[in-house]
C-alpha cells in the first residue's frame, strides 16, 4: 500500500501559523478516525502529537490541532516557534489492519 | 514511567538472520498492542507490524510479509522482532512503540531506537 501524501517542506515564521496535510484514500483517511501525527527532531524517537485526528496527548501545546475532511488530514501549528521545528509524519489505520505514514515534512521557522 | 528499551542490532550480511528485543516497564505490557516501526537513513518513517496484546493477532507490512515475524512474552514483559533473508534495504533504525488496547490507533511511547546494518 502506498504512503500517505505529505508536502516535503513547510515553512513559516516565528508567530505565523502553518498547515500540514496528509492525504490518504478512502481505505485509510477517509475512513478511519485513527489518524495521528509525530513530531521527530534530527536523531531523536518519534514523538505523539495528535491522535484520533485531533486529540492532544497530555503535555502537548495547544498550538497544535489536528482536523480531517475526507481523504485528507492535516495538522496545524499556530504560534510558530523555533522549537517546532523538525520532521512531522502523519500516520493512518488501515483496511487490511495494518498502518501507513506519510513521506514526511519537514517544518522550518525562518 | 513508560520505558521500551531495544536491544539486539548490528551489522548483518545478507540473506542471514537477526533478532531484536524490546524491554517494556512503566505500563501493564499485557494490555496493549505493540508495533514495531523502522527509518532507513535519511528516509521517513515505515510501519512493519503489530501484535495484539495477547500475541494472537499479528499483522505485517507487505515488504517484511513472510521474512519477519513478531513474538512477544507477556511473562517478561518483551517483545521481539525475528527478521530472516536480511536484504541491504532493510537497513534501518527499528522502533519499537507502545499502541492502544486495540491494534489500530496510535503510537504513544517509543524506544530509543536499535540500528541494524545488512552488509557484506
Amino acid at each position: 500500500q502506498s504512503a500517505l501524501t505529505q508536502p516535503a517542506s513547510v515553512s513559516g515564521s516565528p508567530g505565523q501559523s502553518i498547515t500540514i496535510s496528509c492525504t490518504g484514500t478512502s481505505s485509510d483517511v477517509g475512513t478511519y478516525d485513527f489518524v495521528s501525527w509525530y513530531q521527530q527532531p534530527p536523531g531523536e524517537a518519534p514523538k505523539l502529537m495528535i491522535y484520533h485526528v485531533s486529540s492532544r496527548p497530555s503535555g502537548v501545546s495547544d498550538r497544535f490541532s489536528g482536523s480531517k475532511s475526507g481523504n485528507t488530514a492535516s495538522l496545524t501549528i499556530s504560534g510558530l516557534q523555533a522549537e517546532d521545528e523538525g520532521d512531522y509524519y502523519c500516520s493512518s489505520y488501515t483496511f487490511s489492519s495494518t498502518t501507513i505514514f506519510g513521506g514526511g515534512t519537514k517544518v522550518t521557522v525562518l | 514511567q513508560v520505558q521500551l528499551v531495544e536491544s539486539g542490532g548490528g551489522v548483518v550480511q545478507p540473506g542471514r538472520s537477526l533478532r531484536l528485543s524490546c524491554a517494556a516497564s512503566g505500563f501493564s505490557f499485557s494490555s496493549y498492542a505493540m508495533h514495531w516501526v523502522r527509518q532507513a537513513p535519511g528516509k521517513g518513517l515505515e510501519w512493519m507490524g503489530v501484535i495484539s496484546y495477547d500475541g494472537i493477532n499479528k499483522y505485517y507490512a507487505d515488504s517484511v510479509k513472510g521474512r519477519f515475524t513478531i513474538s512477544r512474552d507477556n511473562s517478561k514483559n518483551t517483545l521481539d522482532l525475528q527478521m530472516n533473508s536480511l536484504r541491504a534495504e532493510d537497513t534501518a533504525v527499528y522502533y519499537c512503540a507502545k499502541g492502544r488496547v486495540a491494534i489500530s490507533g496510535y503510537f504513544e511511547y517509543w524506544g530509543q531506537g536499535n540500528l541494524v546494518t545488512v552488509s557484506s
